[in-house]
């Protein structure tokens, strides 16, 4: 199973809006609509940010959105602050029922 | 309050075996998949293995397969990976990660601290 292609980095100045791009195959993005995103700071555990592509847990500011169109998932992060500078991953469901990462994305607010 | 506290990492020589522990308080524990996800030093995240609620179904990265084992003991609240096989590329923080979901899901709200696993000799 091979990693979900994001890019390797992204930046933006506060107040800015983001997209940060997911991209898979029809057995795995395409192919069913689970897919969340994490967030994770130097050396903290990730947190979960959007589930089911865009759905956000309880807690989780509304600056963060997420979408889907074929096998490309997409993180939107709008009105950018100096916290949100951290590595972003998504995660989606196979059809083999495993579960892939992406390789991840730099965020960094400039 | 869900907790997850992962135990049983260290140092092992290449070939070498090693058992590690998520010891889960603060939900029903058998009503829950539980997975595994690990990142290797400086890199990203990696799903390594998932198992139902009542052990009875598992699921491995290709990566993994046929080497690690997954299993979990409900009476004790405690989910398990036996990696056998070890290799440099093992190498890792391991997590234990929980959706509170009774299928194998990508969302994961709780995870643990991590526990290092070092293969080297």
């Amino acid at each position: 199973q091979s990693a979900l292609t994001q890019p390797a980095s992204v930046s933006g100045s506060p107040g800015q809006s983001i997209t940060i791009s997911c991209t898979g195959t029809s057995s795995d993005v395409g192919g069913y609509n689970y897919v969340s995103w994490y967030q994770q700071h130097p050396g903290k555990a990730p947190k979960l940010m959007i589930y089911d592509v865009s759905n956000r847990p309880s807690g989780v500011s509304n600056r963060f959105s997420g979408s889907k169109s074929g096998n490309t998932a997409s993180l939107t992060i709008s009105g950018l602050q100096a916290e949100d500078d951290a590595d972003y991953y998504c995660c989606s469901y196979t059809t083999s029922s495993t579960l892939v990462f992406g390789g991840g994305t730099k965020l960094t607010v400039l | 309050e869900v907790q997850l506290l992962e135990s049983g990492g260290g140092l092992v020589q290449p070939g070498g075996s090693l058992r590690l522990s998520c010891a889960a308080s603060g939900f029903t524990f058998s009503s829950y998949a539980m997975s595994w996800v690990r990142q290797a030093p400086g890199k990203g995240l990696e799903w390594v293995s998932a198992i139902s609620g009542s052990g009875a179904s598992t699921y491995y990265g290709d990566s993994v397969k046929g080497r690690f084992t997954i299993s979990r003991d409900n009476s004790k609240n405690t989910l398990y990976l036996q990696m056998n096989s070890l290799r440099a590329e093992d190498t890792a923080i391991y997590y234990c990660a929980n959706g509170l979901m009774p299928i194998v899901t990508t969302k994961f709200d709780y995870w643990g601290q991590g526990t290092l696993v070092t293969v080297s000799s």
